[in-house]
């Protein structure tokens, strides 16, 4: 069975720091993996997914996650945080072919001014 | 392009009462699915539809739990009788695939919060 770990439940950073949060899964073959993002009052939507190829992708808003297979880890990084980047991420993974995603338990980002 | 449309967005309830929660996917998404979010916890799948039909229902309580989505389009997901730890939001998402390949991505609706009290 896949699952996904996410162990900084609560991060708090103010403008312009820079971002990692960490995505660890548990999967013996090959993944899809996604990042999703969840505004205060708003629906769960994707921020960056990786099929294959290069294992650093880009997604919207100036994220970006590197896949590195040997840690079996996708963590998502911004370099400089914004004030509306306050929200919950969640990683998450699915096998080829099974569209349903497991995700992770989330993480929550305070930015302050 | 409307989105995933869920109802009711509240709901409160007793123990042991019955409640419905109503998905509308978007239009043309064959893939419909329904989680559980329980509050400071990750989306938990409970059933996943292809059209009209149950791709998985692994992770479903079907004790008091039923779902369906009979002509392949809007769905409807059924608690009864609700437990205490039934309260959380319940997602529903939907999909399609493009050229048979999994793009990956899911759509989600605000979600349909209940507290069972």
């Amino acid at each position: 069975a896949q699952s996904v770990s996410q162990h900084n439940h609560h991060v708090i950073l103010s403008e312009a720091a820079s971002l990692e949060l960490g995505c660890n899964y548990s999967y013996g073959g090959t993944v899809n993996l996604f990042w999703y993002v969840q505004y205060p009052g708003q629906h769960l939507q994707l921020l960056l997914k990786y099929f294959s190829g290069d294992p650093l992708v880009k997604g919207i808003k100036g994220f970006e996650a590197e896949f590195i297979k040997s840690k079996f880890s996708f963590n998502l990084r911004k370099p400089s945080v914004q004030w509306s980047d306050t929200a919950e991420y969640f990683c998450a993974v699915n096998a080829p072919g099974r569209r349903a995603l497991t995700f992770g338990s989330g993480t929550r980002l305070q930015v302050q001014p | 392009e409307a989105g995933v449309a869920q109802s009711p967005r509240y709901k409160i309830i007793e123990k042991r009462q019955s409640v419905a929660f109503w998905c509308n996917p978007i239009s043309g998404h064959a893939t419909l699915y329904w989680y559980q979010q329980i509050l400071g916890q990750g989306p938990k799948l409970l059933i996943q539809f292809q059209n009209n039909g149950v791709v998985d229902d692994s992770q479903l309580p079907k004790d008091r739990f039923s779902a369906e989505r009979l002509k392949g389009v809007d769905s409807t997901l059924k608690i009864q009788p609700a437990k205490l730890e039934d309260s959380a939001v319940y997602l529903c998402a939907s999909s399609s695939s493009a050229s048979g390949r999994n793009t990956g991505e899911l759509f989600f609706g605000e979600g349909s919060r209940l507290t069972v009290l």
